[in-house]
């Protein structure tokens, strides 16, 4: 089955910690895109990639960091320097097209402990 | 900039129709989407329209655009408590970003 997969679910950091959450595509879609959820927000782009080895900032990319080694993975760093990291984030893929759909993954939510 | 707003909270009964309603600021806006959030998932593509077009029907949905006013609307009609979720709407641009910029969601609830 073709679909976007975040993991972990959940994930609790102690403070100080780097954390990695996980995002793989098995769509071939070009593009990859990080978002982060408040409660009662929308969502807010940290990170997104057009192609292998090419990544930009979003609008929040303070305190975070990605790589795009492959086309099926961005995995997104939750930085020391990410001063309110508790939140739900959100991994989405989709073509380079506007009119391609974006399959977003079910989200990890990382609360700092 | 990119700014979309929509109302945080809409309640209707069973049956009844819903409005959703969306404005953005970007007119350059190529792309504008509904998606559908339900609790502790990821979002699902419901519909979404072209910035050249005015309406757009799918079954129980209908999209409204109105570009000049900049105002998208999402009626979904025979409302069901299945569609008890939190409603997103977003744009995009063909150029330049080409991410989905969305409002803050708007939370319906439908009472049986």
């Amino acid at each position: 089955d073709g679909g976007i997969t975040q993991s972990p679910k959940y994930l609790f950091r102690k403070e100080g910690q780097n954390v990695t959450l996980s995002c793989e595509q098995n769509l071939n879609h070009d593009a990859m895109y990080w978002y982060r959820q408040d409660p009662g927000q929308g969502l807010r782009l940290i990170y997104y990639s057009q192609i292998v080895n090419d990544f930009q900032k979003g609008d929040i990319a303070e305190g975070y960091s990605v790589s795009r080694e492959k086309k099926e993975s961005f995995p997104l760093t939750v930085t020391s320097a990410q001063k309110n990291p508790t939140a739900f984030y959100l991994c989405a893929s989709g073509g380079l097209l506007g009119d391609t759909e974006a399959f977003f993954g079910q989200g990890t939510r990382l609360t700092v402990v | 900039g990119e700014d979309v707003e929509q109302s945080l909270f809409l309640s209707v009964r069973e049956g009844d129709s819903s409005v959703i309603n969306c404005t953005y600021t970007d007119s350059s806006s190529t792309y504008l989407y509904w998606y559908k959030q339900e609790p502790g998932a990821g979002l699902q593509l419901l519909t979404y329209i072209f910035s050249n077009m005015d309406m757009k029907q799918d079954q129980r949905l209908t999209v409204l655009l109105n570009k000049k006013d900049k105002h998208l609307s999402l009626r979904i009609a025979d409302t069901q408590t299945g569609d008890s979720a939190i409603y997103f709407c977003a744009e995009s641009m063909d150029t330049g970003r080409r991410a989905l910029t969305f409002g803050s969601g708007t939370r319906l609830q439908v009472q049986p």
